[in-house]
């Protein structure tokens, strides 16, 4: 079984502040995405990282592939109120896995004025 | 494009009853279609993962005769949750991959089920 771990699991910052919010695994995947979520929604997908190392930028989130494709990152800039939910990293599987996606223990974050 | 619904967004039912959530893909065939669990406050489960016409693959620990999944069409898939019980309640979530488009799944909105 993939297991991918979120640290921290709950983060309760003022607006401004930056944070990172980190996935990690001991298994590698073919690509990993982040999606955040709000309360009584599907999750929305935010990006999705294949090579290793490679970085990705949306606007004030930053998002990193581990070189190994075992871990990733998603570093926020000048959090504000609008970026609270909960966020959640998710990894395809190598082979034989059928495009299933293993979820991560998730990050709930919450901005406040 | 690329939009999946679900329906219905909410349902309580009567502890015993079958409930049917229905979860669309309207502007692409999908070749296969996933169904998830989420607890309150906690992360997505995947139950199961099923291709138009054949049978779904269960994950380990969901019962299969208890969370019926038909995908009968290249758009639709149905969950029925028979005899449905109180520890049932959660947050149904489906989502749709298409071919060409790699490991990316489109997630429906979700069905939030209540069983009393």
């Amino acid at each position: 079984t993939q297991l991918l771990e979120q640290s921290p699991q709950f983060l309760s910052i003022q607006e401004g502040e930056n944070l990172t919010v980190y996935c990690n695994s001991s298994s590698v995947f073919s690509s990993l995405q982040w999606y955040r979520q709000e309360p009584g929604e599907g999750p929305v997908l935010l990006v999705t990282v294949v090579t290793g190392g490679e970085v990705k930028k949306l606007k004030r989130l930053t998002f990193q592939f581990g070189d190994a494709r075992k871990d990733s990152s998603l570093h926020i800039t000048a959090a504000q109120p609008g970026d609270t939910g909960l966020y959640l990293c998710a990894g395809a599987a190598l082979t034989g896995g059928g495009n299933k996606l293993t979820f991560g223990t998730g990050t709930q974050l919450k901005v406040e004025l | 494009g690329a939009v999946v619904s679900q329906h219905p967004s909410w349902v309580i039912c009567k502890s015993g009853t079958s409930v049917k959530i229905e979860c669309r893909s309207l502007d692409f065939q999908a070749t296969t279609m996933f169904w998830y669990r989420q607890f309150p406050k906690q992360s997505l489960m995947l139950m199961a993962t099923s291709n138009e016409g054949s049978k779904a693959t269960y994950e380990q620990g969901v019962e299969k005769d208890k969370f019926l999944i038909n995908h009968a069409s290249l758009t639709l898939s149905t969950l029925t949750v028979t005899s449905a019980h109180p520890e049932d309640s959660s947050f149904y979530i489906c989502s749709a991959s298409r071919q060409g488009a790699g490991d990316t799944q489109y997630f429906g909105p979700g069905t939030r089920l209540t069983v009393l």
